[in-house]
């Protein structure tokens, strides 16, 4: 069965400082991946989506980034933190067929 | 563009009454649909969803949703809710050659009491 790692589960970092949220997925090949965030009392935006190695698409503009260095590990990134950035972030899988996503369990970001 | 309106922020039921969450989307072509629901701090677990064929689907907890074409709407009910379903529903839309991506509505927080 296929699982997904999402961590740190929750994380408490300065403004100004680096950022490395990772996930990770089991038991598929080749999935696309996603990196949600939720803010509080709002839905989910959709942040990058990535149909392969190193193919990244970024839905908003803003002040982080994505990778994907190898097929099931996506990663979210930034050098330097906002306030803005706090919030829930969550990671997702589909398969490529375009069926319904499958979500970690997030972190919690908060920025001080 | 795609779009999903929960006009419902906030609902509150007593357990053991029936459940509707309202669902209405924007979408140019033939959507896929879901229902999602989320446990405070927790990620997003799929209750159902909708892709062709049978308009009324069946989910797990005892969830089922109805999608209505004309009234481009995709409403999740259970006929007696348990104390256990308080959390928040999120609908969401996709489809065609959206590679998976899912536009979400802002949700629905239940609240359920004894």
């Amino acid at each position: 069965s296929q699982t997904i790692h999402q961590w740190p589960a929750t994380l408490v970092q300065p403004v100004g400082s680096p950022l490395s949220l990772e996930c990770t997925v089991e038991g598929t090949s080749n999935p696309n991946l996603y990196w949600y965030r939720q803010a509080a009392g709002r839905g989910l935006q959709l942040l990058f989506y990535s149909v392969g190695i190193g193919q990244i698409s970024s839905e908003v503009p803003q002040n982080l980034s994505a990778s994907r260095p190898q097929d099931r590990q996506f990663i979210l990134s930034s050098k330097k933190l906002l306030l803005s950035d706090s919030g829930f972030y969550l990671c997702a899988w589909s398969r490529q067929e375009n069926t319904e996503a499958f979500f970690g369990q997030g972190t919690r970001l908060t920025v001080v | 563009a795609q779009s999903v309106t929960q006009p419902d922020i906030h609902i509150t039921v007593s357990e053991g009454a029936s459940l509707e969450l309202r669902c209405n989307y924007s979408y140019g072509a033939t959507p896929y649909l879901f229902w999602y629901v989320q446990s405070p701090g927790q990620g997003l677990q799929l209750l159902l969803k909708y892709f062709s064929g049978d308009t009324l689907v069946q989910g797990i907890k005892g969830f089922e949703a109805e999608f209505k074409r004309s009234q481009s709407s995709f409403n999740l009910r259970k006929p007696s809710v348990h104390w256990s379903d308080a959390a928040e529903y999120f609908c969401a839309v996709g489809g065609g050659t959206s590679y998976g991506k899912l536009t979400f509505g802002q949700g629905t927080i239940l609240t359920v009491h004894p």
